[in-house]
């Protein structure tokens, strides 16, 4: 049981470059979310996805897709990545139910040069 | 906006003592609450939830809430060198599509001094 997974560790991209950062789950969660981790801004919600084919904007979507291919998998997509989103990005999942705990990979950490 | 205000540290507590963590926020509406510790270069790590007024405690941990007040707090006895990490409150609200979502507050870095 190896939880949330997040594929890569860490990636370095030059400006105008693309790439998907993979997150996957094995909890039989329904939700799954997309944070950022930036210093003195604390965790923001990038993108969500409340159940299996179902996607929303949270607090900071501009310049990200996202896909939820399945239940267990949500992934993140910068299409044209910028300096601004040199970040440390988490993915989570909770379970709908009424305790709401999220639980988080170990994180892809982010360099856009 | 729904806001989750902690102080941001250092709080530095000596080894073997209570070390006391505060968080306010501002929607009244929420009904879970949560404790996360990180530390360094790591991802958080859920540690205490609370829901209801009182204590509950797990361990060396205490969590206590204050709906009336709008105040959520984490008691660590006998802190030891390892607690030193950044603790996140996360304070629940309902999302569109009925999404669970958490607003975090920025973190309280405990620094335990052996």
């Amino acid at each position: 049981n190896a939880g949330v997974t997040q594929t890569p560790k860490f990636q370095v991209l030059k400006t105008g470059q693309s790439m998907t950062l993979q997150c996957a789950q094995d909890m039989n969660h329904n939700s799954m979310y997309w944070y950022r981790q930036d210093p003195g801004m604390g965790l923001r919600l990038i993108y969500y996805s409340a159940s299996e084919g179902t996607t929303d904007k949270g607090e900071v979507p501009n310049g990200y897709n996202v896909s939820r291919l399945n239940k267990r998998e949500f992934s993140l997509r910068l299409e044209s990545a910028a300096p601004s989103q040199t970040s440390v990005y988490f993915c989570a999942s909770s379970d709908r139910g009424l305790y709401y705990e999220q639980y988080f990979g170990p994180g892809t950490r982010l360099t856009v040069t | 906006q729904k806001e989750v205000e902690q102080n941001s540290g250092p709080l530095s507590v000596p080894e073997g003592a209570i070390a006391s963590l505060n968080c306010t926020y501002s929607d009244r509406g929420s009904q879970s609450f949560f404790w996360y510790r990180q530390y360094s270069g790591k991802s958080p790590e859920l540690i205490m939830s609370i829901y209801s007024n009182g204590d509950k405690e797990d361990g060396r941990f205490t969590a206590q809430l204050n709906k009336a007040s709008q105040y959520v707090s984490l008691l660590i006895r006998d802190s030891q060198p390892s607690d030193s990490a950044t603790y996140l409150c996360a304070v629940n609200h309902i999302m569109r599509g009925g999404a669970d979502g958490l607003t975090f507050g920025k973190g309280t870095h405990l620094i335990i001094q052996p």
